[in-house]
């Protein structure tokens, strides 16, 4: 089956504690994506990334850090500067940025901070 | 910057109901626009995607329409059931750009 996996379903972060978030795809495309998605706000753009070796940042990136080593995967590390980290977390990919083809999301990872 | 509103913000409707929810968007040099839904706690799930040449699309009980020129798009449900009830967002694509998003419609349908 195809499709974005992520993990761990919840994760709950100590304070000055750094976290990361696992993302991967078997769907063979090159643009992947982390957005955070808090109540009411809709969906913002954290980071992303075109191809291997290779990402931008977002809208909200600061306190977030990223890195694309394999096609496959797109960790998300939430350092200890992010200071309101409490949010869901989902991850996307797409054959390419933009473009005329669909984003595939996974089924996201709840952060809480404890 | 492309600004992409959704109106209601939330919609509560008894089953059976036919059922327009909104998207409107400031840039109409779009490229695509999607309707996703998504449950509560999950990921978003791809409904339609409207080509910037195309003015609809049909799936089911799902019909979107695209007007470009006046920067709107709607999602018509027919027949809506209880297990229609989700959030509903639209986001809007141009070119090389990442997708902007709406805030969503939250909907609600009571049996």
């Amino acid at each position: 089956d195809g499709g974005i996996t992520q993990s761990p379903k919840y994760l709950f972060r100590k304070e000055g504690q750094n976290v990361t978030l696992s993302c991967e795809q078997n769907l063979n495309h090159d643009a992947m994506y982390w957005y955070r998605q808090d109540p009411g706000q809709g969906l913002r753009l954290i980071y992303y990334s075109q191809i291997v070796n290779d990402f931008q940042k977002g809208d909200i990136a600061e306190g977030y850090s990223v890195s694309r080593e394999k096609k496959e995967s797109f960790p998300l590390t939430v350092t200890s500067a992010q200071k309101n980290p409490t949010a869901f977390y989902l991850c996307a990919s797409s054959i390419e940025v933009g473009g005329a083809g669909t984003q595939y999301f996974g089924p996201g990872t709840r952060l809480l901070v404890l | 910057k492309q600004e992409v509103t959704q109106i209601p913000a939330a919609l509560s409707v008894p089953e059976g109901e036919n059922l327009v929810l909104n998207c409107s968007f400031t840039d109409s040099a779009i490229y695509n626009l999607q309707w996703f839904r998504q449950d509560p706690g999950k990921g978003l799930t791809s409904l339609l995607l409207i080509q910037s040449s195309q003015r609809e699309q049909t799936s089911g009980r799902l019909n979107a329409s695209l007007d470009k020129s006046s920067g709107r798009s709607t999602l018509y449900i027919a027949a809506s059931q209880p297990g229609d009830s989700a959030t509903y967002l639209c986001a809007v694509s141009r070119g090389s750009y990442i997708p902007t998003f709406g805030r969503g419609t939250s909907l609600i349908v009571h049996p």
